[in-house]
């Protein structure tokens, strides 16, 4: 089993640039979250989908961000246009029931 | 927003000996989940507890559950260097019906020096 992988790794880009973070999940699960990590915050939930239709975005900071999941083994999260306090590692992870599997993150810097 | 809150924020101790993190959350909830996290890694689930269970075991790992204080604790036994990582409580909450999102806490920072 691959795990939840996410694209690309690492991206520092500048003020103003579209971002773009790539999902895959692990087969079979239903549900997909993408969460940011900062220091000073923590982990956030962002959105979440299942059966890939978007259930809580509550925490999708503003319209600049938004996320897709046009099937089941792909989801987009965008960020247009980004801005440096947008910089965290950003996870998406992906869930059958109860336990929560998490990919390796994308480390976004806006400079 | 956080409703889980981890306590100690950091720990530090010697290879062999035990560690005790505690977690207390707000809300009814089904069960309870703790996570490890590597520098620079994703999260990895530990463990979950359900709201009927007192105490769990995984290997190393204890995890108690008291629903009443709405507290739970998870403690690693003979710890190792490779058990230096942040660990993290997460539940679900019961009133919430279908909405599966899960509540973090900001997590305990363990340092084990060899």
């Amino acid at each position: 089993d691959a795990g939840v992988i996410q694209s690309p790794r690492h991206e520092v880009t500048e003020m103003g640039q579209e971002v773009t973070l790539r999902c895959k999940p692990i087969s079979g699960h239903n549900s997909l979250f993408w969460y940011r990590q900062t220091m000073m915050r923590g982990l956030e939930l962002l959105i979440y989908f299942n059966n890939n239709v978007p259930i809580d975005d509550s925490g999708m900071p503003e319209d600049r961000f938004s996320a897709k999941m046009p099937n089941a083994s792909f989801s987009t999260l965008k960020i247009q246009p980004s801005e440096p306090r947008d910089s965290a590692v950003y996870f998406c992870a992906s869930s059958p029931g109860n336990t929560i599997y998490f990919g390796e993150g994308s480390w976004l810097t806006v400079v | 927003s956080q409703q889980g809150e981890e306590d100690p924020q950091a720990l530090s101790i010697q290879e062999g000996e035990n560690a005790t993190m505690n977690c207390s959350y707000k809300t009814s909830i089904n069960n309870l989940q703790w996570y490890r996290q590597n520098s620079g890694r994703g999260l990895v689930h530990l463990i979950l507890i359900r709201s009927n269970e007192r105490e769990k075991h995984s290997g190393r790992l204890r995890v108690t559950l008291d629903t009443s204080k709405k507290s739970s604790s998870l403690l690693i036994t003979a710890s190792r260097a490779a058990d230096t990582a942040s660990y993290f409580c997460a539940t679900d909450d019961l009133d919430a019906g279908n909405n599966r999102k899960l509540i973090w806490g900001l997590g305990t920072s363990l340092a084990v020096n060899p």
